[in-house]
């Protein structure tokens, strides 16, 4: 079973939309998580960490469900600059290292 | 400016030989990492560092080789041996390892093997 997991998509959204992922992780042990952004053929860049009591940044928004394993991303009143692909990331407090979903591909539609 | 800088941007090589990928932090952290990420595919960890002059490998370290004489340097070195190499390469650096410290990417080599 993978780490991480991520509906891959794509989504196809118009703009002004709302559009949420999920992502599910397979160590209950985890005690850090984060939403990444990834444009074409660039390097991924910090979204937002997602704290235990959920977390808002402008249109974003990031919730952790610890008792079922999954960490969501909700975007309102989505523009065209969103699209992008957008990585969940899983961490343990200690030791070794960072744990990537595939990404979902997200496509603001004019 | 701090950040991370990787060199060369885009990269080809002949099959059979050994190729280095440059890798420079001036964010001052101690945990520097390598991925490699495929067409479709999420990043993959080949090797990590926590501290100067310590490494390990990550989940797809054969075929490649690190170093980390210097706290700001982690260069990758892609050997022959590695089968597949063509891919998009990333390196990152955190303040420290694991916990809540996010890691910054630098701007990543594509390596072409021809």
């Amino acid at each position: 079973r993978k780490e991480v997991e991520q509906d891959p998509g794509p989504f196809n959204v118009p703009e002004g939309a709302t559009v949420a992922f999920n992502c599910t992780y397979s160590n209950s042990a985890s005690q850090s998580f984060f939403w990444y952004r990834q444009d074409c053929r660039k390097e991924p860049k910090l979204l937002m960490s997602v704290y235990s009591s959920g977390n808002e940044d402008g249109r974003f928004t990031a919730q952790l469900n610890r008792a079922s394993q999954y960490i969501s991303l909700l975007i309102r009143d989505s523009k065209l600059s969103d699209s992008a692909t957008y990585l969940c990331v899983v961490a343990p407090n200690t030791g070794n290292q960072f744990y990537f979903g595939t990404g979902t591909s997200l496509t603001v539609i004019p | 400016d701090g950040g991370i800088t990787q060199s060369p941007k885009y990269l080809f090589r002949k099959e059979g030989q050994n190729v280095t990928l440059s890798c420079e932090q001036n964010l001052n952290h101690d945990a520097m990492y390598w991925y490699r990420q495929d067409p479709g595919q999420g990043l993959r960890l080949i090797y990590y560092s926590q501290i100067v002059n310590d490494f390990q490998k990550g989940d797809i370290a054969e075929g490649y080789s690190v170093s980390r004489e210097k706290k700001e340097s982690f260069p990758l070195t892609v050997t022959s041996a590695q089968k597949n190499p063509t891919a998009f390469y990333l390196c990152a650096s955190a303040r420290r390892q694991g916990g809540d410290n996010e890691q910054f990417f630098g701007p990543g080599t594509r390596l072409t093997v021809l």
